[in-house]
C-alpha cells in the first residue's frame, strides 16, 4: 500500500458519459498529480494541484477538469467521453518542493 | 516529441543474464528518477540520480547519470523473474519545474 488511494479501481462506461475519479494523497503530502497512461502514449502528465490550487497543467483536454479540496483529496472529472479516453488514470502525491512521486494503483477506465 | 526516449522498448531475457536499458534526451535534467511499474500497480520509485556522472547501486541494479545530465542507464545483474515490469525514467525538464516528464518506458520480461 503506497498510501495514495484511488477509486474506483475499474470503471466501464459509454461514450458521451461523464465520470469522476477520486484520489486521496499520502498523509502529509500537499501536491497531487494526475497522469494518464495508455498503451501507445505512455505516462502523460495531466495536471498538478498544490494545497488546493492548480500548480501546473499538461496535456489535459478541455473535456477534463480537476480540483483539490480543502482536505487535500482530489477529483478528476472526465466528460463527453470518447473511445480514446480509455486508459489508466494515475494519481500521485508528493511533499512540497519534492519531485519524488508516490503513485496510487490507478483507475482503469474503459469507454465502450 | 518525447523529451525522454527509452530503449529498448521491449526486452525479454533469460533468468541470470545481465541487461542494460537506456534513457536519453537532448535536454538537460536537474535530476532523473527511475521507476518500476508492475501490472495492475502504479509506478514505484527505485532511485533518484542528481549529480552528473553519479552511479548508484541498489542490490543488483546499477543506475548511472550521464556527465552532461542528459541521459541515464539502468544495468541489472543476474536478472530474476521478480525484475519483470515496466521501467520508466522521469525527470523535471526545467530546473525548478515540479512537473515530472516520463520516458516512453522499457517493458522487461525475465524468463525463468
Amino acid at each position: 500500500d503506497s498510501g495514495v488511494t484511488q477509486t474506483p479501481k475499474h470503471l466501464i462506461t459509454a461514450t458521451g458519459q461523464r465520470v469522476t475519479l477520486r484520489c486521496s494523497p499520502r498523509s502529509g503530502d500537499l501536491s497531487v498529480y494526475w497522469y494518464q497512461q495508455s498503451l501507445d502514449q505512455g505516462l502523460q502528465f495531466l495536471i498538478q494541484y498544490y494545497n488546493g490550487e492548480e500548480r501546473a497543467k499538461g496535456n489535459i483536454l478541455e473535456r477534463f477538469s480537476a480540483q483539490q479540496f480543502p482536505d487535500l483529496h482530489s477529483e478528476l472529472n472526465l466528460s463527453s467521453l470518447e473511445l480514446g479516453d480509455s486508459a489508466l488514470y494515475f494519481c500521485a502525491s508528493s511533499d512540497s518542493g519534492a519531485n519524488v512521486l508516490t503513485f496510487g494503483a490507478g483507475s482503469r477506465l474503459t469507454v465502450l | 516529441t518525447q523529451l525522454l526516449e527509452q530503449s529498448p522498448q521491449f526486452l525479454s531475457i533469460q533468468e541470470g543474464e545481465n541487461l542494460t536499458v537506456y534513457c536519453n534526451s537532448s535536454s538537460v535534467f536537474s535530476s532523473l528518477q527511475w521507476y518500476r511499474q508492475e501490472p495492475g500497480e502504479g509506478p514505484v520509485l527505485l532511485v533518484t540520480v542528481v549529480t552528473g556522472g553519479e552511479v548508484k547501486k541498489l542490490k543488483r541494479l546499477t543506475f548511472q547519470f550521464g556527465d552532461a545530465r542528459k541521459d541515464s542507464s539502468l544495468h541489472i545483474t543476474a536478472a530474476q523473474p521478480g525484475d519483470t515490469g515496466l521501467y520508466l525514467c522521469a525527470g523535471p525538464p526545467n530546473f525548478g519545474n515540479e512537473k515530472l516528464t516520463f520516458g516512453t518506458g522499457t517493458r522487461l520480461t525475465i524468463i525463468p
